[in-house]
């Protein structure tokens, strides 16, 4: 069975340019999360989608922006690019949303988008 | 903020040894916790999960021990293997959040 698979790999842009970026989760999951992970730091939740609705959203501005498709798979859009957007975009797939009556469901990675703005 | 700690950037064993890496979160909130491992270019993969309802769990050769009242989580990994050597994440989240956090990592080096 196939992982999470994210494109592209790696991604050049310029300051105050638009990108966005694609993730295709495991069969059968209907949840995606994207994270931002900068060097050296773990991590950082961007959003979460389940059912093509948004169900949670980090600390991130508003340049920040994603979708989900009716086939589950999801679009990260990051508008007017800075330099400290550069990072390693992971996304994240499970097979549901946590719940409160529900035992938290395990997210499984894709190998992520290296951006690099310059 | 940074609610989930992990205090050592790098550690480095003997191979066939055990290695423990420890986490530290200031969030009591908190009820499930993870650990993952990444190797260079590669997403993170899910090595072991625990329940704050729970103090231990196993799998193979890996141990997660939850302390609550300590706020503190170790993996621990015995015999240490030199496949071993990657960085290592700890991660938590409640329930009913979608926001999951995660450590800085601590980078494991097994020697042969």
């Amino acid at each position: 069975d196939a992982g999470v698979t994210q494109s592209p790999t790696h991604l050049i842009k310029t300051r105050g340019q638009q990108v966005t970026l694609r993730c295709s989760p495991i069969s059968g999951h209907k949840s995606v999360s994207w994270y931002q992970q900068v060097l050296g730091q773990g991590p950082q939740f961007i959003f979460q989608y389940y059912e093509k609705e948004e169900r949670g959203r980090g600390n991130f501005p508003d340049r920040f922006s994603a979708r989900q498709f009716p086939n589950y798979s999801s679009e990260l859009n990051v508008n007017a690019l800075l330099l400290g957007d550069s990072a390693l975009y992971l996304c994240a797939s499970s097979s549901q949303r946590a719940t409160g009556t529900s035992l938290q469901e395990t997210q499984y990675f894709g190998p992520g988008t290296r951006l690099l703005v310059l | 903020d940074q609610q989930v700690k992990q205090n050592s950037p790098s550690l480095s064993v003997q191979e066939g040894r055990i290695s423990i890496l420890n986490c530290d979160y200031t969030n009591s909130m908190f009820d499930y916790f993870l650990w993952y491992k990444k190797y260079p270019a590669e997403g993170p993969t899910f090595l072991i999960s625990i329940s704050s309802i729970k103090d231990k769990n196993e799998d193979g050769r890996f141990t997660v021990f939850l302390n609550k009242s300590a706020k503190h989580l170790s993996l621990h990994i015995v015999p240490s293997q030199p496949g071993d050597s990657a960085v290592y994440f700890c991660a938590a989240s409640q329930y009913n959040n979608n926001d999951m956090r995660f450590g800085a990592g601590t980078r494991l080096t097994v020697k042969p």
